[in-house]
């Protein structure tokens, strides 16, 4: 089946840890995008890329890192500079720029 | 910038009642699309809906453009509804800008037995 796929779904970090998430997507969309959402909240930009090693900072960057270097694959990284990283993250993508969001389950981290 | 207000921000329904969802956009979108955030967490895809009237079984919705609002209709509610509710939207003045989609505060519904 075609879609967005994020692992792992749960994850506990220890603070100082830099952890990975995955996000795959078999849509063959340009674009993918990470965002987080806290308790109760909206959702809030962290990257984006529209094309295979290519990206841009969102609106709350500082503390991630991300690469693009498939384009069905755009890993998160939650760096030890994160200064609160618990919080739910979910991936997207889109067939082409701003176009139609397509999301994945999420991941959500907690930091012991 | 473009400012996304939905209402209500809370909203109880009994099973089987309908209800109306709004988002207001304070100036002209690309694209507006309607998402249910289930209570796991999962954003399920409801309408990709810049403008006009799209149908999918219970739920419809309804964009006029020029009028800079969107409704989502859910009738004959059931408890698999509850969960929040976003509307987002592409601004028109950022036609090429990947980061420009700003989602609403969200409805939370709640549908009970």
């Amino acid at each position: 089946d075609g879609g967005i796929t994020q692992s792992p779904k749960y994850l506990f970090r220890k603070e100082g840890q830099n952890v990975t998430l995955s996000c795959e997507q078999n849509l063959n969309h340009d674009a993918m995008y990470w965002y987080r959402q806290d308790p109760g909240q909206g959702l809030r930009l962290i990257y984006y890329s529209q094309i295979v090693n290519d990206f841009q900072k969102g609106d709350i960057a500082e503390g991630y890192s991300v690469s693009r270097e498939k384009k069905e694959s755009f890993p998160l990284t939650v760096t030890s500079a994160q200064k609160n990283p618990t919080a739910f993250y979910l991936c997207a993508s889109s067939p082409s720029a701003a176009g139609e969001l397509f999301f994945g389950e999420g991941s959500r981290l907690t930091v012991l | 910038g473009i400012q996304v207000e939905q209402s209500p921000p809370d909203l109880i329904l009994q099973e089987g009642a309908n209800s109306t969802l709004r988002c207001n956009f304070s100036d002209s979108v690309n694209n507006l699309q309607w998402f249910h955030q289930n209570p796991w967490g999962q954003l399920i895809n409801l309408f990709y809906i810049p403008s006009g009237t799209k149908q999918n079984g219970r739920l419809s919705a309804t964009t006029v453009a020029t009028e800079r609002y969107s409704l989502l209709y859910i009738s004959s509610s059931q408890t698999t509804d509850s969960g929040v509710y976003f509307c987002a939207v592409v601004p028109s003045v950022w036609k090429t800008s990947y980061d420009k989609v700003i989602f609403g505060p969200g409805t939370s519904l709640s549908v009970i037995p």
